[in-house]
């Protein structure tokens, strides 16, 4: 089945810091989106990305969707405490079908 | 809107009782989606419908779960009879279209004792 692997799988930075992670598949994705889950709730979608190359951005966030359509990354710049949670990748492979989650990448931003 | 929207938030019961999961989608959405949501496993698919109707439950552990959406407004995760490896959060997703970002709920959180 589908692969999507997303690294890294923690990250402990330093309020202010930038931070930077990725997603790669296996095969070629037509959407990729981006997810932030705080302890105790359900992911909430940060970013949306439809087209090869797309660079999007959501305030602080930056996510691109790669040139090979195999792979994207989600920045976040100047990070904040509230930034702590886990944050998901998620791809979907062509127009109605499903997505697929990556592991998942845990932020802790310390003070 | 209200969002997606699940009852009850935490579920504690004794191996071998029935429990059953609620979830409200937004109104609009046709496609429902039922996760669990594990520390080892990390959010695995269980079953999604599309206009009330499963399409894929090959992520549904065994004859144990159950999964019903008898309208567009509400559906039910069963799990009959429970047991401790079945604790884990349960979520219930939405989207207006398959291809788009799925809206979460705040989950379910079960613990089987």
């Amino acid at each position: 089945g589908q692969q999507l692997n997303q690294s890294p799988q923690s990250m402990f930075i330093q309020e202010g810091e930038d931070v930077s992670m990725n997603c790669t598949s296996s095969s070629i994705f037509n959407t990729w989106l981006w997810y932030k889950q705080d302890p105790g709730e359900g992911p909430v979608l940060l970013i949306a990305l439809y087209k090869a190359g797309e660079l999007t951005s959501n305030g602080r966030l930056t996510a691109q969707f790669g040139i090979t359509r195999k792979d994207s990354f989600l920045n976040i710049s100047a990070s904040i405490p509230s930034d702590v949670g886990i944050y998901f990748c998620a791809g979907q492979e062509t127009s109605g079908s499903r997505l697929t989650f990556g592991e998942g990448t845990q932020l802790t931003v310390n003070p | 809107d209200a969002g997606v929207i699940q009852s009850p938030r935490h579920e504690v019961t004794e191996m071998g009782q029935e429990v059953t999961l609620r979830c409200k989608p937004i109104s609009g959405h046709n496609s429902l989606f039922w996760y669990r949501q594990t520390m080892m496993r990390g959010l695995e698919l269980l079953i999604y419908f599309n206009n009330n109707v499963p399409i894929d439950d090959s992520g549904m552990p065994e004859d144990r779960f159950s999964a019903k959406m008898p309208n567009a407004s509400f559906s039910t995760l069963k799990i009959q009879p429970s047991e401790p490896r079945d604790s884990a959060v349960y979520f219930c997703a939405s989207s207006f279209a398959e291809n788009r970002g799925y809206t979460f709920g705040s989950g379910t959180r079960l613990t089987v004792v």
